[in-house]
């Protein structure tokens, strides 16, 4: 299992671009990345997920490089109900252990 | 999308008893269904995976004789947490694997607490 690392926390303000990166240097061939928003006392909710280059939907965008070491979530225009826990998991659909996360705050 | 539907949402229990929580998917079959829990402020924990018709697997230090998982149909997977402690208090989050590129999805989470 690649083992993923992002940073414990960012703050940021309300109509800012939001940008939460994860490291997966040991990301195996057969991995996808997957990221998940936690809200207190919730199960997580899925966020977007790719495999390789540039993932969009209505909600965020997934940058991958072409070695897809790292993961780039992009969250357009963040609003006060963003915040909350960020996870990125790199699996193979077999293995789906999750990392510390990343808490977001957005301040007003 | 797809949904996965736990519960109880919340159950108290006394130390000693068994308490059991189902989890389902409601629109879809599921294979493999994953159980974790979680403590506060912290991220979650998998348990266990379970496959439907087989056993459970259990993530080391996960005691399989006190975290009990059946997964005997496509929709539901249960577990049973026996003579609870109250170090056993915790959130308890399922999982099922949608039917398309393995998305996972999660229960609305179980929080249990042991008096």
């Amino acid at each position: 299992l690649a083992k993923t690392t992002q940073p414990i926390s960012m703050d940021s303000y309300e109509g800012q671009e939001v940008n939460i990166t994860c490291s997966h240097n040991n990301i195996a061939t057969n991995d996808y990345i997957t990221w998940y928003q936690q809200f207190p006392s919730q199960g997580p909710r899925f966020i977007i997920q790719g495999y390789k280059t540039k993932v969009t939907n209505e909600v965020a965008s997934l940058f991958i490089p072409a070695d897809r070491k790292s993961s780039t979530l992009s969250l357009p225009r963040v609003s006060l109900s963003d915040t909350a826990v960020y996870y990125c998991l790199v699996h193979n659909n077999n293995d789906m252990r999750f990392g510390a996360g990343t808490r977001l705050t957005v301040k007003p | 999308g797809a949904v996965v539907s736990q519960h109880p949402s919340r159950v108290i229990c006394k130390s000693g008893t068994s308490v059991k929580i189902e989890c389902r998917s409601l629109d879809f079959q599921a294979t493999t269904m994953f159980w974790y829990r979680q403590f506060p402020k912290q991220s979650l924990m998998l348990m266990a995976t379970s496959n439907e018709g087989s056993k459970a697997t259990y993530e080391q230090g996960v005691e399989k004789d006190k975290f009990l998982i059946n997964h005997a149909s496509l929709t539901l997977s249960t577990l049973t947490v026996t003579s609870a402690h109250p170090e056993d208090s915790s959130f308890y989050i399922c999982s099922a694997r949608g039917p398309l590129d393995g998305e996972l999805f999660f229960g609305e989470g179980s929080r249990l607490t042991v008096l």
